[in-house]
């Protein structure tokens, strides 16, 4: 498997620093918001979730804020770790069901010694 | 315990040839996914299976047809390939519809000439 190709937004941390990645979402009516993980070579992988009625979430050294005035949502990664090297996709509930997810194009996160 | 498996790794295949794309789930998940992604783009659902005996089409769906053989397997298949159809092909399982937390597998990487 590979992961999405070449002219991602790319995001380049120290490793030991806070990594904060964006994403802006659509539609309105989404009221469940997915961040999944893709490292070189593999099939995505689900970090956390947040819903519309929260603004906030919090997971192992990663957190989910989620603004809907401005349709805004972020991934913050605590202690950037040379592992959390990855593209890294938001997804929503556009169609208001978890069976038809509209993902994001993806940010890549580069972690340097 | 596999998760998701997905057979081929690589496929090439010339303009108007088939293929079947073979997926397995051994999560007793009832819902799976075929997704295809392209540099640039995010994820893009093409067919989905709800549960055992269902499909539906995705956002996607035309020049593919899938089959839920079981409640383990579901097959993609591509009847005539066209080079638009290069990209690659990742499965996805989860415990149902209405779960939004997906398992995928390592995905196949397709070209088509």
């Amino acid at each position: 498997g590979e992961s999405v190709g070449l002219h991602l937004p790319t995001l380049s941390v120290q490793e030991g620093d806070n990594s904060i990645i964006n994403c802006a979402y659509s539609n309105s009516a989404s009221d469940y918001f997915i961040w999944y993980k893709q490292e070189s070579g593999k099939g995505p992988q689900f970090i956390i979730d947040i819903r519309s009625n929260m603004d906030k979430r919090q997971g192992q050294r990663v957190t989910v804020l989620l603004n809907k005035t401005v349709k805004h949502l972020s991934l913050q990664i605590a202690a950037t770790q040379p592992g959390d090297s990855a593209v890294y996709f938001c997804a929503e509930n556009g169609a208001g069901t978890a069976s038809k997810l509209t993902f994001g194009t993806g940010t890549r996160l580069q972690v340097t010694l | 315990n596999a998760g998701v498996t997905q057979t081929p790794k690589f496929q090439v295949l010339k303009t108007g040839q088939s293929m079947t794309l073979q997926c397995a789930q051994d999560m007793n998940h009832n819902s799976m996914y075929w997704y295809r992604q392209d540099p640039g783009m995010g994820l893009r659902l093409i067919y989905y299976s709800a549960s055992e005996g269902t499909t539906d089409k995705g956002e996607v769906p035309n020049g593919y047809n899938v089959s839920r053989l079981n409640k383990r397997e579901f097959s993609l298949r591509l009847e005539s390939a066209a080079p638009s159809q290069t990209s690659v092909y990742f499965c996805a399982s989860s415990w149902t519809s209405g779960s939004y937390e997906q398992f995928f597998g390592p995905g196949t990487r397709l070209t088509v000439l």
